[in-house]
């Protein structure tokens, strides 16, 4: 069985402040991928990033970066200098193995307030 | 590549009448999902197929659900009869081995 939490339901910021999404996972697989999805107000879900289970390295990318720990099975997501077209519906996944089968995480709501 | 094409965009009906929600896969993508997005169960995947044979259907939530791959470019899910609690928004996704899964636009399903 596999399980993903995200924590935080809703999070508010003011534009330019950093901020951190917390994901934290379950699975009993030793290969797996972690993904981070966006879904902006108009719906659509926009693929940000994926990490397989062998690679711990931190990723950067713009104003996004990822921390993926497994001693603590966290895949956590900070965005740097929010802005507001930031504000959407934040998920974190997880698949065993290749890419099938994901499961969701229940997502975090960011509101950016500019 | 146009992505992942879903249709209709919005669906009313009424219950108890049958509705069938289509799909388009990225060309080349050999994985199709099926996923049910709520407030109160979040994304939900509901079956996928690969290399258009289904793969993993538990996600299904009643026999009233029923997906349909006939070929590489389309399948359909449909659900029939449909009740009020089959409101949801519909996603369609498709990868290749390995790779990530692009989502549509998605089917927003309302039945009264």
């Amino acid at each position: 069985a596999q399980k993903v939490t995200q924590a935080q339901t809703e999070i508010s910021v003011v534009e330019k402040e950093d901020v951190t999404l917390d994901c934290v996972y379950e699975t009993r697989d030793t290969t797996y991928y972690l993904f981070w999805y966006k879904q902006p107000p108009s719906g659509e879900l926009v693929f940000l990033i994926r990490r397989n289970s062998f690679d711990e390295q931190n990723e950067i990318s713009g104003r996004y970066s990822w921390n993926f720990q497994k001693s603590t099975s966290s895949f956590n997501f900070t965005i740097t200098a929010s802005q507001v077209v930031d504000s959407a519906v934040y998920f974190c996944a997880l698949s065993p193995g290749g890419y099938q089968k994901v499961t969701f995480g229940t997502g975090t709501k960011l509101q950016v307030i500019p | 590549d146009a992505g992942v094409i879903q249709s209709p965009r919005h669906e009313v009906t009424e219950m108890g009448q049958e509705v069938t929600l289509r799909c388009k896969p990225i060309s080349g993508h050999d994985y199709l999902f099926w996923y049910r997005q709520t407030m109160m169960r979040g994304l939900e995947l509901l079956i996928y197929f690969n290399n258009n044979v289904p793969i993993d259907d538990s996600g299904m939530p009643e026999d009233r659900f029923s997906a349909k791959m006939p070929n590489a470019s389309f399948s359909t899910l449909k659900i029939q009869p449909s009740e009020p609690r089959d409101s949801a928004v519909y996603f369609c996704a498709s990868s290749s081995d390995r790779s990530e899964a692009f989502f549509g636009q998605g089917t927003r399903l309302t039945v009264v």
